[in-house]
């Protein structure tokens, strides 16, 4: 098992370029999510889903679309990047979309934006 | 408002001086409380899972314990090996999301 597959590792974008995230898991997951990661601000949630088609926002999703069209896949859009938005991204899912199991993590995108 | 915080912002221990982190929260009902290591250029990695207070984790040199609106992580004759951020996060108990605390960051001295 690969757990959850992040890419690109680094990407450099100028502002109002628009770019997809891809986010995969291999553990048949039902729920996954984006966080975004600044410094001193902890995890925050950018969208998350509960199962193929059903996508919510989170705490930060202005700039962000999110689909999900298959259990395994869940990528992240940036519309029109601006500076604000540069950061580390985190995908992440868990088994159950009822909660109380942990999440696991892919290992990050980080995102400039220039 | 679902809020965690952890102190303190960072920790620089001696190598074998035991220590503890502290994770607070407030919630309005919680579901379970977790904690991740993350290590500089990597995605965080569970560590454990706490439901109810008087509950305690153990593994390795780590011990998780938590009460009605905290959780300590107790680290014992830490190692080298163990410098990370360590990161507490709760779950509430009308959803699936999870709430983060921004982490504290520890360095073991050899």
């Amino acid at each position: 098992n690969a757990g959850v597959t992040q890419t690109p590792k680094f990407q450099v974008l100028k502002t109002g370029q628009s770019m997809t995230l891809q986010c995969a898991q291999d553990m048949n997951h039902e729920y996954m999510s984006w966080y975004r990661q600044d410094p001193g601000m902890g995890l925050r949630l950018i969208h998350y889903s509960v199962g193929a088609g059903i996508t919510d926002q989170g705490e930060v999703p202005n700039g962000y679309n999110v689909s999900r069209s298959t259990t395994e896949d869940f990528p992240l859009r940036l519309l029109s990047a601006a500076p604000s938005q540069t950061s580390v991204y985190f995908c992440a899912s868990s088994y159950s979309h009822v909660g109380g199991t942990e999440a696991f993590f892919g290992q990050g995108t980080r995102l400039t934006v220039v | 408002e679902d809020q965690v915080t952890q102190s303190p912002e960072a920790l620089r221990l001696q190598e074998g001086e035991s220590s503890s982190l502290n994770c607070s929260y407030t919630v309005s009902g919680l579901r379970g409380l977790f904690w991740y290591r993350q290590d500089p250029g990597k995605g965080p990695e569970f560590l454990f899972t706490l439901y109810s207070a008087g509950e305690e984790k153990e593994k390795e040199r780590l011990k998780a314990t938590l009460t009605k609106k905290e959780s300590f992580l107790h680290i014992t004759a830490p190692k080298p090996e163990d410098s990370a951020t360590y990161l507490c996060a709760v779950q509430p108990n009308y959803g699936q999301n999870f709430v983060f605390g921004p982490g504290t960051r520890l360095s073991v001295l050899p």
